[in-house]
């Protein structure tokens, strides 16, 4: 099992450009989640999602948009890139029963 | 409500100390609390769990204290080893829930 991939590692756009991070899991857990971490913030919740065509907003949700077509991806897109989304950016997935989640090694994003 | 509150903020120790590191929270109905590593650059790694039919829980040099009724709980580290140097997350959830609400996380250093 690769449990939780992310791509790129590393990312750095120019303010107003669009992207998308990917991520994947092969452990087929129903809840995916995206967050990103910025320092003495912790870890914040962007988006969710509980299953395949359902998705719901998180703590920071603004600029960010989900979709989960499958159950093992869920890729976050930034509509407009903007220097405060310059993050560390981890995906996470659990089961549903299992509260046990799982990181990706995280995608690191810089915007100029 | 929803809020994991975690202490301190970072935390120095000597090899061999033992680290101890405190998160309260004030919604009873939370019903399993993990503790999560990270080391730099990485994601965030399951390290520990328990739930509040216990009042204690090891796993080899990790132990979570657990107090109900004063809803705090801690993460101890024995023999604390400078490999242990990492950011340490508490978080919360509970069963009506989808979102496991973290702490801010505490640097650990271990100086040799």
């Amino acid at each position: 099992n690769a449990g939780v991939t992310q791509t790129p590692k590393f990312q750095v756009l120019k303010t107003g450009q669009s992207m998308t991070l990917q991520c994947a899991q092969d452990m087929n857990h129903e809840y995916m989640s995206w967050y990103r971490q910025d320092p003495g913030m912790g870890l914040r919740l962007i988006h969710y999602s509980v299953g395949a065509g359902i998705t719901d907003q998180g703590e920071v949700p603004n600029g960010y948009n989900v979709s989960r077509s499958t159950t093992e991806d869920f890729p976050l897109r930034l509509l407009s890139a903007a220097p405060s989304q310059t993050s560390v950016y981890f995906c996470a997935s659990r089961g549903m029963v299992d509260y046990e989640q799982y990181f990706g090694p995280g995608t690191r994003l810089t915007v100029t | 409500q929803q809020q994991v509150k975690q202490s301190p903020q970072s935390l120095i120790v000597q090899k061999g100390g033992i680290p101890i590191i405190n998160c309260a929270y004030e919604n009873t109905a939370f019903d399993y609390f993990p503790w999560y590593q990270q080391f730099p650059g990485k994601g965030p790694a399951l390290l520990i769990a328990i739930r509040p039919d216990v009042s204690e829980k090891k796993e080899g040099r990790f132990t979570i204290s657990f107090n109900k009724s004063a809803k705090q709980f801690s993460l101890h580290i024995m023999d604390s080893q400078p490999g242990d140097s990492a950011t340490y997350f508490c978080a919360a959830i509970w069963g009506g829930s989808e979102k496991l609400v973290f702490g801010k996380g505490t640097k650990l250093t271990v100086n040799p």
